[in-house]
């Protein structure tokens, strides 16, 4: 069955260092989303995109953070200047259609910002 | 508050027992889905209902749906060790999550 697949599974950066984090959606989807859950706080919408742009995105997506879809495959998330706070997990996801169309989840990236 | 509300935050059963928990919403939706996240992992999709449909089964789960109350309501009977995870729903496309019932299946 196909999946969402993300890398690395574990990141761990020094503060005020860019990251990019990556994930492979599922071939056939066209809407991608990343989310952000620190530990023990719940799930958090970052950003929706679509046809290569910004969909939406939430308040915790600033100007530090930047996805891309640099080729037919992969979604990244860049993170610029990363600070302590922005130690979490981060999960990609795709679906095939977009609004309360059923998302798949990777399984994560665990970022530690030190 | 845009996103799903779940309750109780918290729930501890025997395994065999059925759980149930409920989610509140406030805008009108189109489908409601719930997902499951076992710790520290990604969040996998359960189950879809959608707003002229009452109740849906899937194995073990059972979703209803009051659009009335503005409510749905999940059922997992029989439940098991496995089962033991965090539950969440969720009616919008930016899957705006509330903080999920945390449940526990003891053996």
């Amino acid at each position: 069955e196909p999946e969402v697949t993300q890398t690395p599974s574990h990141q761990v950066t020094q503060m005020g260092q860019e990251v990019i984090l990556r994930c492979v959606p599922i071939s056939n989807h066209l809407y991608f989303y990343w989310y952000r859950q620190i530990l023990g706080q719940k799930v958090e919408f970052l950003v929706s995109f679509y046809n290569n742009e910004i969909s939406e995105k939430s308040e915790i997506f600033d100007d530090q953070f930047s996805v891309e879809r640099p080729d037919g495959s992969n979604f990244t998330l860049k993170i610029r200047s990363t600070k302590l706070e922005d130690s979490a997990m981060y999960f990609c996801a795709s679906s095939v259609t977009g609004g309360a169309d059923t998302q798949y989840f990777g399984p994560g990236t665990r970022l530690t910002v030190l | 508050s845009q996103q799903g509300e779940e309750d109780p935050q918290a729930l501890s059963i025997q395994e065999g027992e059925n759980a149930t928990m409920n989610c509140s919403y406030k805008t009108s939706i189109n489908n409601l889905q719930w997902y499951r996240q076992n710790s520290g992992r990604g969040l996998v999709h359960l189950i879809l209902i959608r707003s002229n449909e009452r109740e849906k089964h899937s194995g073990r789960l059972r979703v209803t749906l009051d659009t009335s109350k503005k409510s749905s309501s999940l059922l997992i009977t029989a439940s098991r060790a496995a089962d033991t995870a965090s539950y969440f729903c969720s009616h919008r496309g930016d899957m705006r999550f509330g903080a999920g019932t945390r449940l526990t299946v003891k053996p």
